[in-house]
C-alpha cells in the first residue's frame, strides 16, 4: 500500500520559518509526481498553495514556497503569520493513474 | 469567476447508491481534467477519482475502484460521480476539484456531506 508521510504536528512562533515534508513509501518523491500542497482551515474547503513542486497559484502568499529537500517535497512557510494555523496536505501523482494524499501537518502558530 | 458546487449528497443506508453532480462555471469546462476527493469528519483528506476532458482517461483509488463511477456531461458543464454499494466508512464530505494543466488542483467546490447509516 502507497503512503504520503507528514509530521503530524508543527509549531512555530510568530515571524518564524518552518518547513513541512511529504515522503513516500515507495522512495524519493520527485518532479515526477509533481507535488501540490494545500491550506485547509477548520470547517473550510482545501485552498491550494503549490503545484508541480514549486509553483505558485495567483493567490498564494509570497512567503509560501515548495521544494524538493532529501528525497522529500517541502512547504517552506517563511515569516509566519497568525493566519497560517491551519491544517497543510500535500498530494502526489504516482503510478501515472493515481493521485495520494499525505494524512495532513497540523500547524500551530504560537 | 471559477465556481465549482456539489450536490447530491444525503442520508443512505449501507449498500445504497447516491449520484453526486458538479456544476461548473466561470471556465471552459470541456478543456480541464477534473477530480473527486472526500474527507471523513474528523480526518485528511483522500483523492478517488480523475476525468479527462473528453473522459478519455479514468483513474480511481484502490477503495473505491468497482463501486464509484466518474463522468461528465461538457454539454452541461457538469461532472458526476455515481456511488454504490455504499458503506459506513464512506460518510464523509465529497469535494469535486478542476485539475489544471500543469498537474495543479487549483479550484476546489464547497462539498457535499453524505452519511452512511442505518
Amino acid at each position: 500500500q502507497t503512503v504520503v508521510t507528514q509530521e503530524p504536528s508543527l509549531t512555530v512562533s510568530p515571524g518564524g520559518t518552518v518547513t513541512l515534508t511529504c515522503a513516500f513509501s515507495t522512495g524519493a518523491v520527485t518532479s515526477g509526481h509533481y507535488p501540490n500542497w494545500f491550506q485547509q482551515k477548520p470547517g473550510q474547503t482545501p485552498r491550494a498553495l503549490i503545484y508541480s513542486t514549486n509553483n505558485k497559484h495567483s493567490w498564494t502568499p509570497a512567503r509560501f514556497s515548495g521544494s524538493l529537500l532529501g528525497g522529500k517535497a517541502a512547504l517552506t512557510l517563511s515569516d509566519v503569520q497568525p493566519e497560517d494555523e491551519a491544517e497543510y496536505y500535500c498530494l502526489l501523482f504516482y503510478a501515472g493513474a493515481h493521485w495520494e494524499f499525505g494524512g495532513g501537518t497540523k500547524l500551530t502558530v504560537l | 469567476e471559477v465556481q465549482l458546487v456539489e450536490s447530491g449528497g444525503g442520508l443512505v443506508q449501507p449498500g445504497g447508491s447516491l449520484r453526486l453532480s458538479c456544476a461548473a462555471s466561470g471556465f471552459t469546462f470541456s478543456r480541464y481534467s477534473m477530480n473527486w476527493a472526500r474527507q471523513a469528519p474528523g480526518k485528511g483528506l483522500e483523492w478517488l477519482s480523475f476525468i479527462t476532458g473528453s473522459s478519455s482517461t479514468i483513474y480511481y483509488a484502490d477503495s473505491v475502484k468497482g463501486r464509484f463511477t466518474i463522468s461528465r456531461d461538457n454539454a452541461k458543464n457538469s461532472l458526476f460521480l455515481q456511488m454504490n454499494s455504499l458503506r459506513v466508512e464512506d460518510t464523509a464530505v465529497y469535494y469535486c476539484a478542476r485539475e489544471g494543466f500543469n498537474y495543479e488542483s487549483d479550484y476546489w467546490g464547497p462539498g457535499t456531506l453524505v452519511t452512511v447509516s442505518s
